[in-house]
């Protein structure tokens, strides 16, 4: 069983939708981060949050320590938000323990 | 900062020879992480480090795989000898602080394939 999962594994929207992606973990975390891989390969930090809420642009994180859960979400989404989305639980040692990644494409 | 540079950005070579990849971390940053990523296991932790000491290397496929950090600034990943398996895209991070949960910073990636 994988410490952490994601779904779904691949979403297409399309221009202007709200996206919504899941994240699970069964590790004890200290913080969870979200990814952003696009094609080309390079990765980017997106957020890190270990509580609450956190917003930048039209991304917004959101994580429940008591249910071990986090969401990624996208309000009006473009066309250049198409990458693979990567959740990451984060020991206090800064060990990552991966998702599987959601790919999302969304069609103009 | 330039943020992490690895090289090369890509690689073939044949089974059986020697591979080396190379990672810069962010000046200042105390740890560095080598992942490796496939189509059929996602982003893996294969080692890292902390103020230049390996710390877990638990995630090393096997005994052909070899890491070092001789000093802050710089760090390997060796494959000898390479496999076709070992084809993946190979990533290194930083991050600033070892006793606190920080951002991590990732370099472009090493792509790799082995023939």
């Amino acid at each position: 069983k994988n410490e952490v999962e994601q779904s779904p594994q691949n979403l297409t929207a399309q221009e202007g939708e709200f996206i919504t992606i899941n994240c699970s973990y069964s590790v004890g975390i200290s913080a969870l981060h979200w990814l952003q891989q696009h094609p080309g390969g390079g990765i980017v930090s997106l957020f890190m949050l270990s509580s609450g809420k956190k917003k930048h642009g039209r991304l917004i994180a959101t994580i429940n320590i008591q249910e071990k859960h986090s969401s990624l979400h996208i309000t009006a989404s473009h066309p250049r938000d198409s990458a693979v989305y990567i959740c990451a639980a984060a020991n206090t040692g800064n060990q990552f323990y991966f998702g599987t990644g959601t790919s999302l494409t969304v069609i103009p | 900062d330039a943020g992490v540079i690895q090289s090369p950005r890509h690689e073939v070579t044949e089974m059986g020879q020697e591979v080396t990849l190379r990672c810069k971390p962010i000046s200042g940053h105390n740890s560095l992480f080598w992942y490796r990523q496939t189509m059929m296991r996602g982003l893996e932790l294969l080692i890292y480090f902390n103020n230049n000491v390996p710390i877990d290397d638990s995630g090393m496929p096997e005994d052909r795989f070899s890491a070092k950090m001789p000093n802050a600034s710089f760090s390997t990943l060796k494959i000898q000898p390479s496999e076709p398996r070992d084809s993946a895209v190979y990533f290194c991070a930083s991050t600033p602080r070892t006793a606190v949960v920080t951002e991590a910073f990732f370099g472009q990636g090493t792509r790799l394939t082995v023939v």
